[in-house]
């Protein structure tokens, strides 16, 4: 079975600086991939980032990276230049890996992220 | 390209009456989720077909719930009876098997079984 766990129910971070939300998570499946979603306030969930757990280089899209360490099974996300629009639940989520079969996401509890102006 | 369509937003309905969720997932995508979203218990797998097949419904809660998918572009989550407890909000999502199996949620039904 895969677990996701996220420590931190809320995190604060002032504008323009940078912030990273932790996730660990567990997993006998050899492939797997790890993914970011963010939920703000009106609700919908919105896919940030991708890391496929053979990937080499750490994902990067924007502003978000990923700060993969496997042996640690941890999947951190980082957030550059924080904006007020980054406020919002961020989920840390799991499932199979790139081009796999296993189609099921296991999520974390998320963290609510508030950016301060 | 429309993302995945839900309706209604909002579902507010009293203890015993049967209650249906729609979903329209995007075009081309060969499987589809249903999640159920509480504050108690997180973002809850409860569904997930493939290929309009039900490849794994553990997570459906109990002979209450039902789901079906009886073409590519469309599925339905049938309560029935509602209850209080299953007040929450429901996401469908769908996906493509590429290269990030990234699911692309729709924006979720509010339900309110009073």
């Amino acid at each position: 079975a895969q677990k996701i766990t996220q420590t931190q129910p809320g995190m604060f971070v002032q504008e323009k600086e940078a912030v990273t939300l932790d996730c660990t998570y567990d997993t006998s499946d050899p492939s797997y991939g790890l993914f970011w979603y963010k939920q703000p306030s009106s609700g919908e969930m919105i896919f940030l980032i991708y890391q496929g757990s053979y990937d080499q280089q750490n994902a990067t899209e924007g502003r978000y990276s990923l700060n993969f360490q496997k042996a640690r099974k941890s999947a951190n996300l980082v957030i550059s230049a924080s904006q007020l629009g980054d406020s919002a639940m961020y989920f840390c989520a799991m499932g199979g890996a790139s081009g796999g079969s296993n189609y099921k996401l296991t999520f974390g509890k998320g963290t609510l992220l508030t950016v301060n102006p | 390209d429309a993302g995945v369509i839900q309706s209604p937003r909002h579902e507010v309905t009293e203890m015993g009456q049967e209650v249906t969720l729609r979903c329209k997932p995007i075009s081309g995508h060969n499987s589809l989720f249903w999640y159920r979203q509480t504050m108690m218990r997180g973002l809850e797998l409860l569904i997930y077909f493939n290929n309009n097949v039900p490849i794994d419904d553990s997570g459906m809660p109990e002979d209450r719930f039902s789901a079906k998918m009886p073409n590519a572009s469309f599925s339905t989550l049938k309560i029935q009876p509602s209850e209080p407890r299953d007040s929450a909000v429901y996401f469908c999502a769908s996906s493509l098997k590429s290269s990030y199996n990234e699911q692309f949620f729709g924006p979720g039904t509010r339900l309110t079984v009073l």
